[in-house]
């Protein structure tokens, strides 16, 4: 079975704090996405990648950043962590384009 | 900027009987467009895509149509049953790599 696997379920960070959330996915996908979401304002597109140490800007960049290294693997990083950071990340992977995307199960983050 | 809306009041409906979302959106002349459904605290499940130049698509129970002159798709459930209860997303392609614009969602309510 197919997957995209988030590390953390829910994560509680204070202030400051820099944060890491990890996306692996198992199906040798070429893009790989991160979203937030919030009630009321459905997925808002962070960042993305379409191939190894690739990444473009989606439409909330600031605050974020991503690292992927290997295609598998695609990380969200906050360097200094603030309190209206605090939403659902999910990670999506697809093959190409037109494809449906296969998401994770979400991080729930609270930044306290 | 693109624009998609979906109506954000849950819509009721009784079991067996069909249920019709609606997505609407603006500035924009997608490619394609998708749909997923999404169960609390879980990610998106993709359930269909349809291609601008498709006018309907089918998937068991479920169906979806285009409109690119009204900017309008619809998602229909025929039967619907109590387990077809979650919100579902449309989600437009914004141009390259796969991107996607996602709806708030509407939650849809089946009950027995």
């Amino acid at each position: 079975d197919v997957k995209v696997t988030q590390s953390s379920r829910y994560l509680v960070k204070r202030t400051g704090e820099k944060v890491f959330l990890e996306c692996v996915q198992d199906m040798d996908h070429e893009n790989m996405f991160w979203y937030r979401q919030d009630p009321g304002l459905g997925l808002r597109l962070i960042y993305f990648s379409y191939d190894v140490k690739m990444k473009e800007k989606g439409d909330i960049p600031e605050g974020y950043s991503v690292s992927r290294e290997k295609k598998e693997r695609f990380s969200l990083i906050l360097e200094s962590a603030s309190t209206n950071q605090t939403s659902m990340y999910l990670c999506a992977s697809s093959l190409e384009e037109t494809w449906g995307y296969t998401f994770g199960s979400g991080t729930r983050l609270t930044v306290v | 900027s693109q624009k998609i809306e979906q109506n954000s009041e849950a819509l009721n409906i009784q079991e067996g009987k069909t249920a019709t979302l609606t997505c609407n959106y603006t500035n924009y002349s997608p490619a394609y467009l998708q749909w997923y459904r999404q169960d609390p605290g879980r990610g998106p499940v993709f359930l269909l895509l349809i291609r601008e130049n498709e006018k309907e698509k089918r998937k068991e129970r479920l169906k979806v149509t285009f409109d690119t002159t009204l900017k309008q798709s619809l998602f229909h459930v025929t039967a619907s049953q109590p387990a077809d209860s979650a919100t579902y997303l449309c989600a437009l392609d914004s141009g390259g790599y796969n991107k996607l614009i996602f709806g708030a969602g509407t939650r849809l309510a089946v009950h027995p």
